[in-house]
């Protein structure tokens, strides 16, 4: 099936420091995105969201940064916390005005005390 | 307010039987979509409900069904069932299909032997 593409599988960060997750997208004229977090037996977690209107949109503690001149999206956490630990995905609406999604496979981010 | 159920957490299946999942969004949400999650393709739309009627369907075979009831409850039937279909189902409600939140249930685990 279609995904959404990401450049890392793993990422290990040490707990203070500021994670960069990094996804690009397959179509040029999806117009909405999402970054979803899901830990370990949970179903995914809404974080953070950003129309195709915007370059960035800031969150609590989380930034995501969208860049369609390269169709590429990151997610940013500053001063990472154990608790961030999980596998996430970024996510595009591929149908505007539809509910149809496409996710990648996910980069799991491991914060190191 | 009670989040997206799903039933049940986990199923184990043999081959060729099938399985029908079930969903209950968050009061108020009419939008039901379904997705898969394995390791190797994370998330894939399977198809998505609003007020009863299939919006859109992802590229999953005709074996994979599903409906959505009066009360916006879902649920997804997989037929003939093969090993490859063993995988977490996840389905995820929002008030409507247009560039919202989705709340995810914490999936179905199916495994099929």
């Amino acid at each position: 099936g279609e995904s959404v593409g990401l450049h890392l599988p793993t990422l290990s960060v040490q707990e203070g420091d500021n994670s960069i997750i990094n996804c690009a997208y397959s179509n040029s004229a999806s117009d909405y995105f999402i970054w979803y977090k899901q830990e370990s037996g949970k179903g995914p977690q809404f974080i953070i969201d950003i129309r195709s209107n915007m370059d960035k949109r800031q969150g609590q503690r989380v930034t995501v940064l969208l860049n369609k001149t390269v169709k590429h999206l990151s997610l940013q956490i500053a001063a990472t916390q154990p608790g961030d630990s999980a596998v996430y995905f970024c996510a595009e609406n591929i149908e505007p005005g539809t509910y149809k999604y496409i996710f990648g496979t996910g980069t799991r981010l491991k914060v190191l005390a | 307010k009670a989040g997206v159920t799903q039933t049940p957490r986990y199923l184990i299946k043999t081959r060729g039987q099938q399985v029908t999942l079930s969903c209950s969004p968050i009061s108020g949400h009419r939008s039901v979509s379904w997705y898969q999650q394995t390791p190797g393709q994370g998330l894939q739309f399977l198809f998505e409900y609003f007020s009863e009627t299939q919006r859109n369907k992802g590229n999953f075979p005709g074996r994979f069904s599903g409906r959505q009831f009066s009360n916006s409850r879902s649920e997804m039937n997989v037929s003939t069932l093969e090993l490859g279909d063993s995988a977490l189902y996840l389905c995820a409600s929002s008030l409507d299909t247009r560039n919202t939140e989705a709340f995810f249930g914490q999936g179905t685990r199916l495994t099929v032997v």
